[in-house]
């Protein structure tokens, strides 16, 4: 099936630096997504993005966190400064249209860890 | 708020026997209901999707009815494998917008 990937697996850096999760969703979907999972709670909703522009943010979504696509490649979110907790894991998810029904694909996950 | 409550954060289950996770949820608006499965080192990957009350959805041995009387959309199967071993989650979307998930259930079937 329909596959989406994400670069790099796991990240470790130090607090303050900047840091690029990279997706690369699948092929012919429009709407993209991250979400954020701290161990052991529940995956949560940070942004989405259509057209490039994010369409809806959550609280968790804060001003230190930004996302992009330029040109078609892959869909980033990048943390400039990252802070303790911003240590999770990040998923990307992408989706053909925006309806309530739609399915949202998602990768793996990039693991990211800030000492 | 919109939300979705799994109360078991771990179910083990020997080969063979049903398993039921629960899955509740909160919302003023017509719900979409989804439940996901995640391997171990993998991507979720979606397993059911339902907002038809009072209908059975079925995907891979996997059944749920979603009962908006009750606000539950229970997965259930009749019969687990060792291959089931996994972490379940349920989602809901409302209104267009974003999926809220539960807390996941662990899934571990034991010979």
């Amino acid at each position: 099936g329909p596959k989406v990937l994400q670069i790099p697996s796991h990240q470790i850096i130090d607090m303050g630096q900047m840091v690029t999760l990279n997706c690369d969703p699948v092929s012919n979907h429009l709407y993209f997504y991250w979400y954020k999972q701290i161990l052991g709670q529940q995956m949560e909703f940070l942004v989405n993005f259509y057209n490039g522009k994010v369409m809806e943010k959550s609280k968790l979504f804060k001003d230190q966190f930004s996302v992009e696509r330029p040109d078609g490649s892959y869909f980033t979110l990048k943390i400039q400064p990252t802070a303790l907790e911003d240590s999770a894991v990040y998923f990307c998810a992408s989706s053909l249209d925006w309806a309530n029904y739609a399915e949202q694909f998602f990768g793996p996950g990039t693991r990211l860890t800030v000492l | 708020g919109d939300s979705v409550t799994q109360t078991e954060g771990l179910v083990t289950l020997t080969k063979g026997l049903p398993v039921m996770l629960n899955c509740t949820y909160q919302t003023t608006y017509s719900p979409f209901l989804f439940w996901y499965v995640q391997h171990l080192n993998e991507a979720p990957k979606l397993l059911l999707k339902s907002s038809t009350d009072n209908k059975r959805t079925e995907h891979q041995g996997f059944y749920a009815t979603l009962h908006k009387s009750s606000s539950s959309f229970h997965l259930q199967k009749s019969s687990v494998q060792l291959s089931d071993s996994a972490l379940y989650f349920c989602a809901l979307r409302v209104g267009g917008t974003y999926q809220r998930f539960g807390t996941g259930t662990k899934l571990q079937v034991v010979p």
